[in-house]
Formats: C-alpha cells, sequence, structure tokens
C-alpha cells in the first residue's frame, strides 16, 4: 500500500547530541511537511518542501534542519537536542494545491534525556 | 490569515449517544476545511474534507460534517458514539499547501 513511513518510531537521544528522523512516501507527493507535536497539542509546522523548494517556518528555531534528497525521503535533523525538543514529530505529504489532503505518517516520539 | 478554533478541549459522550464536535473558522477566502482523527502514539487520518459543493461531507467511520458559511462553522457528527471512537480530533484549514490545526477535541466514550 502507497504510504508515509516514518522511521523510527520511538528515537531516545542525549541532550546536545545530534538527531535524524526519517521519512519516506510512496505517494510521489510534491510536498513533503515535518511538523512538531507536544503532548495534548495542535501539530506545529516546522517547514514543507514544494518539490526541492524548501519552505521555513518563521518561528522554526535554527537547531531544526531538513534535507529532501529526492522526492521520496525528508529527513528532519536536530543539531542540539534540548529538553525542549521531546515531542512527537509528524512527517506529512500532499499533491500540492488547493484542496488536497495531507497524508500523515505514523509518526517518531523522540526523548530527549 | 487563516485559522480554526475548536471549542471544548474535552467532551465526553455516553456510548451510543450523538457525538458533536466543534470547529469555526476564520478565512479570507473560500476555506478547505478538513477533520483528521488522531489515537494514541500515532499520525493523524483523515476523516473527511470540505473543498466545494454539497455542504453535508460524509467520511470515514460514520462521521459527517456540514459546512455553514454563515456561521463560519464546520461542526463534527456521528449519530452513535462507539467505544472506538475515543480518540484527539483535528480541525484543520488549507491555504494553498499549508495547513492550519485547531488545537484539538480529546473525545471519550463512556461506557
Amino acid at each position: 500500500d502507497a504510504m508515509v513511513i516514518q522511521n523510527p518510531r520511538y528515537q531516545v537521544t542525549q541532550f546536545g547530541k545530534p538527531v535524524t528522523l526519517s521519512c519516506s512516501q510512496t505517494l510521489n507527493h510534491n510536498v513533503m511537511y515535518w511538523y512538531q507535536q507536544k503532548s495534548s497539542q495542535a501539530p506545529k509546522l516546522l517547514f514543507h518542501y514544494y518539490d526541492k523548494d524548501f519552505n521555513n517556518e518563521a518561528d522554526t528555531p535554527d537547531n531544526f534542519q531538513s534535507r529532501r534528497p529526492n522526492t521520496s525521503f525528508c529527513f528532519l535533523d536536530i543539531r542540539s537536542p534540548g529538553l525542549g525538543d521531546a515531542a512527537m514529530y509528524l512527517c506529512a505529504t500532499s499533491v500540492g494545491g488547493v484542496g488536497t489532503e495531507a497524508f500523515f505518517g505514523q509518526g517518531t516520539r523522540l526523548t530527549v534525556v | 490569515a487563516q485559522s480554526v478554533t475548536q471549542l471544548g478541549s474535552h467532551v465526553s459522550v455516553s456510548e451510543g449517544a450523538l457525538v458533536l464536535l466543534r470547529c469555526n473558522y476564520s478565512s479570507s477566502v473560500p476555506p478547505y476545511l478538513f477533520w483528521y482523527v488522531q489515537y494514541p502514539n500515532q499520525g493523524l487520518q483523515l476523516l473527511l474534507k470540505y473543498t466545494t459543493g454539497a455542504t453535508l461531507v460524509k467520511g470515514i467511520n460514520g462521521f459527517e460534517a456540514e459546512f455553514k458559511k454563515s456561521e463560519t462553522s464546520f461542526h463534527l457528527t456521528k449519530p452513535s458514539a462507539h467505544m472506538s471512537d475515543a480518540a484527539e480530533y483535528f480541525c484543520a484549514v488549507s491555504d494553498s499547501n499549508q495547513f492550519y490545526f485547531g488545537t484539538g477535541t480529546s473525545l471519550t466514550v463512556i461506557p
């Protein structure tokens, strides 16, 4: 089945140690998103790619970076994780354009120790 | 700017009772509206969406929502709650390639 796959589902990292979360899609969608979701809160958009065009949200900390080497894969890099970065990270894709829905992966739960 | 407001962060209903989750939107252009459901430690799953056309939209799992422009609302309903409906529900509005989510409503179903 076509889908959005996030790996790993659970990630534990040390304070200050760089970590990378990955997302792949078989939907061949143009747009890929990274959201951060803290407990009992709405998903917060960090950035998105439309094809190779990178769009960063104004309030996304510099500590968060992203790479999209090809259509299928997108990575979230956290350069120096702090305790406040512990959250669920959600990857989503969309065909793009008005009215099209987003398809979400299962998420990666990041714990910072 | 587009936004959605979900009234009621927690809703409890008895099994078999009507489910009503409220969402109001703010949009300067015709809105594209969505309801998503999230189960614990899972991603978001699309329940239904409104783009154009019929204002009563039917989704999965027996849910439906009605777009009311005069009230700027897009409330989610289900005639009879099931235990498996217990989850977090998010209303969202989209603007081209961005989605703006509400703060969510946690639905508890009481047996």
